[in-house]
C-alpha cells in the first residue's frame, strides 16, 4: 500500500477537465514537502509533468496544472486529448522513517473516452 | 540533451546480486546541482524509489531496501551503478535510472532512462 493515495482510475471525454488527487499525511505533504507529478505513457519511462507543486517543465502544455493544500495535492488536466491517456503518479518526500525516503503514489490510470 | 541509459543482465538467479549501470551522456555526472537515482517498477505495478547518490559519493537509500542496496558512482566514466543483493522474485521489475533535482522542500526526477527489465528466476 502506497504512502501517497491516488484513485486507481479516472476518465473523461475529449475536451473535458479531469482532476487526479494525491492524499498524504503529516509526515510528507502535510509537513511542507513538495509534490511532483509524472506521466507514464504505455510502455515508456515516466516523464516529469509538474514539479514543486505547480511548476511545469519546459515543453509541458499549460493544460496541465498542479496544486497543493494541507495534506493533499491535485493534478488538473483541461481540454482533455486522446494522447493524455496514460498513468499518472504523484511523488513527494516522507520523513517518517530514519533518513527519510522518496515516495510515490500508487498511480492513476486516465482513460479518454 | 541529457540522456541516461541503463545496462546490465536481464535475468538474475534467486539469492544472487542484481547489478546495473547507468551511463550519462550530454552532461556531467559531476555537476554540483544534481543527485542521481534509481527507481523500479514491478510489472503492472507502481513506482518505488530505491536510492540516490551524489557525485562525491554520499548516498541515500530506501529504508525498506537499505540492507541489500549499494549505489556507487564512477565520475571518470560518467556512470553510476546499482547493486541489489539476495534477490527474490519480488525484485523482478523495470529498473530506471534518473537525474534528481532538489530544493529545500524536496526532490524530483527530471530526466529518466528508458528502463531495463530485470527478471529474477532460476
Amino acid at each position: 500500500q502506497s504512502i501517497l493515495t491516488q484513485p486507481p482510475s479516472v476518465s473523461g471525454a475529449p475536451g473535458q477537465r479531469v482532476t487526479i488527487s494525491c492524499t498524504g499525511s503529516s509526515s510528507n505533504i502535510g509537513a511542507g514537502y513538495d509534490v511532483h507529478w509524472y506521466q507514464q505513457l504505455p510502455g515508456t519511462a515516466p516523464k516529469l509533468l509538474i514539479y514543486g507543486n505547480s511548476n511545469r517543465p519546459s515543453g509541458v502544455p499549460d493544460r496541465f496544472s498542479g496544486s497543493k493544500s494541507g495534506t493533499s495535492a491535485s493534478l488538473a488536466i483541461t481540454g482533455l486529448q486522446a494522447e493524455d491517456e496514460a498513468d499518472y503518479y504523484c511523488q513527494s518526500y516522507d520523513s517518517s522513517l530514519s533518513g527519510g525516503r522518496g515516495v510515490f503514489g500508487g498511480g492513476t490510470k486516465l482513460t479518454v473516452l | 540533451q541529457l540522456q541516461l541509459q541503463e545496462s546490465g543482465p536481464g535475468l538474475v538467479k534467486p539469492s544472487e546480486t542484481l547489478s546495473l549501470t547507468c551511463t550519462v551522456s550530454g552532461g556531467s555526472i559531476s555537476s554540483s546541482s544534481y543527485y542521481w537515482g534509481w527507481i523500479r517498477q514491478p510489472p503492472g505495478e507502481g513506482l518505488e524509489w530505491i536510492g540516490s547518490i551524489y557525485y562525491r559519493g554520499s548516498t541515500y537509500y530506501n529504508p525498506s531496501l537499505k540492507s541489500r542496496v549499494t549505489i556507487s558512482v564512477d565520475t571518470s566514466k560518467n556512470q553510476f551503478s546499482l547493486k541489489l543483493s539476495s534477490v527474490t522474485a519480488a525484485d523482478t521489475a523495470v529498473y530506471y535510472c534518473a537525474r534528481r533535482r532538489l530544493n529545500s522542500t524536496g526532490w524530483w526526477y527530471d530526466y529518466w532512462g528508458q528502463g531495463t527489465l530485470v527478471t529474477v528466476s532460476s
